[in-house]
């Protein structure tokens, strides 16, 4: 039963465009990240998240930004998307050990 | 920073025992994690070692031995549902931020 949700689950846009990926979860965690993950690769930090109005970057640079105005909702935004940013970004949360991830935005720019 | 070893693949047939190493460095050390992905889905996690020794759940084992900076994971009476990558995550000292493996795609034939 998935508690973090993000939509939408697959984006084809063009370059340039403005995008948000939307992630949400339900059960209270403080801690939310963002990854990217290319398919058969590792996962790379994007952004993180202590709390509300706490954000950080991670190891990778991606030319977004995200916000956590309420615990439940972490956002990312690509202000100019390119060809480069095709890749899955998978939204995560943790309370203690373990993270739970969502389904992913499998995102591809044209 | 912190750097993990893990083999790039495994094979093994259906009903056998496989076991995927990983290795680490890093600086301090919280845990080692363990997460399962399927071609196209989300991590999801497997079992967590903060402690030496072995953490066993149905088919799954994981172990770890801080001394040595290793551990593995153990699948037990494969089945072909088990086809997935695997990663090993470090949570390195004085931080939240698990650091992730490249992964191990796991084949399992009949």
């Amino acid at each position: 039963e998935a508690d973090i949700y993000q939509t939408p689950r697959y984006l084809v846009i063009g370059t340039g465009k403005k995008i948000t990926l939307e992630c949400s979860q339900t059960m209270g965690h403080d801690k939310m990240y963002w990854y990217q993950q290319d398919p058969g690769m590792e996962l790379h930090l994007i952004h993180y998240s202590y709390g509300v109005n706490s954000t950080e970057k991670g190891d990778l640079s991606s030319e977004s930004t995200v916000s956590r105005i309420r615990t439940e909702h972490f956002p990312l935004t690509l202000e100019s998307a390119r060809p480069s940013h095709t890749s899955q970004y998978l939204c995560a949360s943790s309370e203690g050990s373990g993270y739970t991830f969502g389904s992913g935005t499998r995102l591809t720019v044209v | 920073g912190q750097s993990l070893e893990q083999p790039s693949e495994v094979t093994a047939v259906e009903g056998a025992i496989v076991q995927i190493n990983c290795t680490y460095q890093t600086s301090g050390f919280y845990g080692l994690s363990w997460y399962q992905q399927h071609d196209g889905g989300a991590p999801t996690f497997l079992s967590y070692n903060g402690l030496d020794g072995l953490e066993e759940t149905g088919r799954f084992s994981s172990f770890l031995s801080r001394s040595d900076s290793y551990g593995y994971l153990l699948l037990q009476e494969l089945q072909m549902k088990d086809s997935a990558s695997y990663f090993c995550a470090v949570k390195p000292g004085g931080s939240y931020i698990p650091t992730f493996g490249r992964g191990t795609s796991l084949i399992v034939h009949p």
